[in-house]
């Protein structure tokens, strides 16, 4: 059963510190989302790639997100610096769009404590 | 700014009643709907997605889409305890299945 998967589960660390974020996308999806989840403010997109390219990152905070994607197997965001208003539920999904009209699948994501 | 609303809950129904998970949205041109399940921890999966105006059902699960009215509902048949979750509605934003999600609505099942 493919999967998006996402590593790692879990992280703690201190303020200041950088923090990386990996995906693996379904093997042949060409668009992949990066999402922050939080209590407050629900599911927020991020950033989101196709065929690698990134078409929109508006939702990022440029000062201190990155988000790339090195190969069609890996993308990564970053956080430097951390800050504990960082803390959340971090998403990867991935899709195929044919036609516009196709779902996004899920990673388990990446829950991120900042101190 | 697209939108799409739902109601928070939490949606309390006993077990074999049917719940009824509503949501609207903004914008005009969406073709693709989709109903995302959330358990407590754990990430969003895809349960059902609708592109048409009508009904589709998939086992317990239905979605309606009325693209006039700019709704879209999803009910679940004869709900079970493990049906409690948070509901997420969402909405294709444009090309590259860029999706939009509503707020989610919580819903609890009791025996």
């Amino acid at each position: 059963d493919a999967r998006v998967t996402q590593t790692p589960r879990h992280k703690v660390t201190e303020m200041g510190q950088e923090v990386t974020m990996r995906c693996q996308p379904i093997l042949g999806h060409n668009t992949v989302f990066w999402y922050r989840q939080t209590m407050m403010q629900g599911l927020e997109l991020l950033a989101y790639f196709r065929n690698r390219a990134p078409l929109d990152d508006s939702g990022m905070p440029k000062d201190r997100f990155s988000a790339e994607m090195p190969d069609a197997t890996l993308a990564t965001l970053k956080i430097q610096p951390s800050e504990p208003r960082d803390s959340a539920v971090y998403f990867c999904a991935s899709g195929l769009p044919r036609d516009g009209n196709q779902p996004q699948h899920f990673g388990d994501g990446t829950r991120l404590s900042i101190l | 700014q697209k939108e799409v609303e739902q109601n928070s809950g939490p949606l309390s129904v006993p077990e074999g009643a049917i719940a009824s998970l509503n949501c609207t949205y903004s914008d005009r041109v969406s073709q693709s709907f989709f109903w995302y399940r959330q358990y407590s921890g754990k990430s969003p999966e895809l349960i059902m997605s609708i592109y048409s105006n009508g009904d589709k059902e998939d086992g317990r699960f239905t979605a309606q889409l009325n693209k006039a009215s700019q709704y879209v509902s999803l009910l679940i048949r004869d709900s079970q305890p493990s049906d409690s979750a948070t509901y997420l509605c969402a909405v294709n934003a444009g090309g590259y299945n860029k999706l939009i999600f509503g707020a989610g609505t919580r819903l609890a099942v009791h025996p």
